[in-house]
């Protein structure tokens, strides 16, 4: 079945440890996002990718980088984790049609804990 | 001010209940409007899409209110499985292209 993969699904890092985080879709869809969610809270948008065309929401933290090196692989890295940044990480992707009614799909996340 | 808002949650209900949950938004150029069901440690899935016109898929029902910016969901009937977090989803025009804004989510809670 189509779908978008994350790995791994359970990450524990290191305070100040690098850690990437993996996403892969099979849908073909041109646009990628990465989402960080805290407990009881909203997703909130990191960046996204239309294509190779780089996204940075204003408010996330330079810590937070992203790779896509191809149209099914989009890459979270993490330079320098605090325990703040402990979340789940939710990828998402989406085709682009040119209009904001484009449905989101989600992959099952990567739980991060930051010891 | 939020850019999204929910009704606080949790809703308690009895099995067969109707609940309706409501979510304002701030920014009149809104374009897109979405309902996300998302369940404990699991990611969010769609529910159903939000049009003008109102939209009913089964026991859920879905209005939008442009004037007043509001987006609203009615689940009639309630079962145990409709257990779960719901989270309203809005997208405006940004410089990047579009701008993907989650609610806080309200929880619903069905009892038997």
């Amino acid at each position: 079945d189509a779908m978008v993969i994350q790995n791994p699904r359970y990450q524990v890092t290191q305070f100040g440890k690098p850690v990437t985080l993996s996403c892969s879709q099979t849908l073909n869809h041109n646009v990628m996002y990465w989402y960080q969610q805290k407990s009881s809270q909203a997703p909130k948008l990191l960046f996204h990718y239309y294509d190779k065309d780089f996204n940075n929401e204003a408010d996330t933290p330079d810590n937070f980088q992203s790779r896509r090196p191809n149209t099914s692989f989009c890459f979270l890295d993490i330079r320098s984790p605090g325990l703040g940044d402990a979340a789940m990480y939710l990828c998402a992707t989406s085709p682009f049609s040119g209009r904001a009614t484009d449905t989101q799909y989600f992959g099952p996340g990567t739980r991060l804990t930051v010891l | 001010r939020k850019e999204v808002e929910q009704d606080p949650g949790p809703f308690n209900v009895p099995e067969g209940a109707t609940v309706a949950f409501n979510c304002t938004y701030s920014n009149s150029a809104s374009q897109s409007f979405f309902w996300y069901r998302q369940d404990c440690r699991k990611e969010p899935k769609l529910l159903m899409s939000v049009y003008s016109s109102g939209n009913e898929d089964g026991r859920f029902t879905a209005q939008l209110n442009r004037a007043s910016q509001y987006i609203s969901l009615l689940i009639r009937d309630s079962k145990l499985s409709d257990s779960a977090t719901y989270l309203c989803v809005v997208i405006g025009v940004s410089e990047g292209g579009f701008k993907t804004i989650f609610g806080a989510g309200t929880r619903l809670f069905v009892k038997a």
